[in-house]
Order: C-alpha cells, then structure tokens, then sequence
C-alpha cells in the first residue's frame, strides 16, 4: 500500500477484556514505533521495533501491554485486561531513514 | 534523556497572518522532524530538517543543531493550517514535543 494502515480505526470494548490492535507499515521500512495520544494531549511513546533487533520496550505503561511484530513487517499491540485510562488514540509509525511515517490510529474506547 | 520543549502551547491567529512555533532540544540529537495534525487526527511529515533550512510553499523551517533549537514559519496562514504542530528528535527513540496547538480565525 502507499502508507501505514492500521486497523480496527475505531474499537470499543468493554474493561477487562483484551484487545488486538494491527499496524501495516510501509513495505521496506524496518523501524516501527507505537504512540498513545489520549485526547488532547502529545504523543507518548510506548514501544520501537528496529530490524532483527529486540525491541524498546520502555514506553509500555504495564504489564498488560505487549507487542510483537512478525517478519519484520506487521505489527500486533496487545492489551490484556483492559481498564478505562487505556481509552486513547493508538498511533503507529514506519521510518525510512530517520522519517516517520503514521498510520491513521486506531480509537480504543473502554467502557 | 533529551528533552523537548515546544513554544508557544497555543497560538491563535488571524487568517493572513504569519507566525513562528519553536522546538527546543536539551542535547545533541540526530535528525528533528516537523508533523501536523490535522483536526480529524492524522499525522502529517512537514520537514525532515537535522539542520539547516528547506521550504514548501508557505511553510519553512530552520534548525541551528549546535543551538539546539528548530524554528517552523507559517506564512499567510490559512484556515486549513489550523491544528496541532509536534516537532520530534531522534536519540536512541524517536521523542515528541508536547505541540504547538495553532488555531486559524477567518
């Protein structure tokens, strides 16, 4: 595709279920970065994947997050348990050569 | 870690009107990169600008890497310029300001 796509772009789901957010970066980029922006407010770094390298995972607020990405291309943000502060915007990003391109974001709701 | 410090917080302006949004650094870093966001929430790449000074249209920016600051220029701002402005470095990780939020009055 021409850019980043993420998917779903809207999810609610109800607290203390998981949820699966999806990150389709650009073919050929081999960084990928995770962003939560809770409305109004910057961007908060939360994961970085870089090549074959083990990923910083410095951002993750707690041990209900987690992320993988396979092949080094698509790219899974898992959050278990889910509770009401994880409702935000979930943004991702691909680079090529220091530029960072963002998908549109998936809206998480938790109700 | 570095910090990153953007000024002002909000801006509010007259369409017409120019305007300049700063990016402070508190160390050496290796690229900074100018986003928008636009009201519906999307992530736009305006400059990729380690140094230096580029243009496109009514928008240019200029970063002093040795002073550790980076500049954008609107000019003739337009109503569609409205939303908010990230600059980003890089270290070891991409680090976002907090923005610029730009509001644009007919």
């Amino acid at each position: 595709g021409a850019g980043v796509s993420q998917s779903p772009s809207n999810k609610v789901t109800e607290k203390g279920k998981d949820v699966e957010l999806r990150c389709d970066p650009i073919s050929g980029h081999t960084a990928l970065y995770w962003y939560r922006q809770s409305l109004g407010q910057g961007l908060e770094f939360l994961i970085y994947f870089q090549g074959n390298s083990a990923p910083d995972k410095s951002g993750l607020p707690s041990d209900r997050f987690s992320a993988e990405r396979t092949g080094g291309s698509v790219s899974t943000l898992t959050i278990q348990r889910t509770q009401q502060e994880d409702s935000a915007v979930y943004l991702c990003a691909s680079t090529h050569s220091y530029e960072q391109y963002f998908g549109p974001g998936t809206r998480l709701t938790v109700t | 870690g570095i910090q990153v410090e953007q000024s002002p917080p909000d801006l509010i302006l007259q369409e017409g009107a120019n305007s300049t949004l700063r990016c402070n650094f508190s160390d050496s870093v290796n690229n900074l990169q100018w986003f928008h966001q636009n009201p519906w929430g999307q992530l736009i790449n305006l400059f990729y600008i380690p140094s230096g000074t580029k243009q496109n249209g009514r928008l240019s920016a200029t970063t002093v890497a040795t002073e550790r600051y980076s500049l954008l220029y609107i000019s003739s701002s337009q109503t569609t310029d409205s939303g908010v402005y990230f600059c980003a470095v890089r270290d070891d990780k991409i680090i976002f300001g907090k923005g610029t939020r730009l509001h644009i009055l007919p």
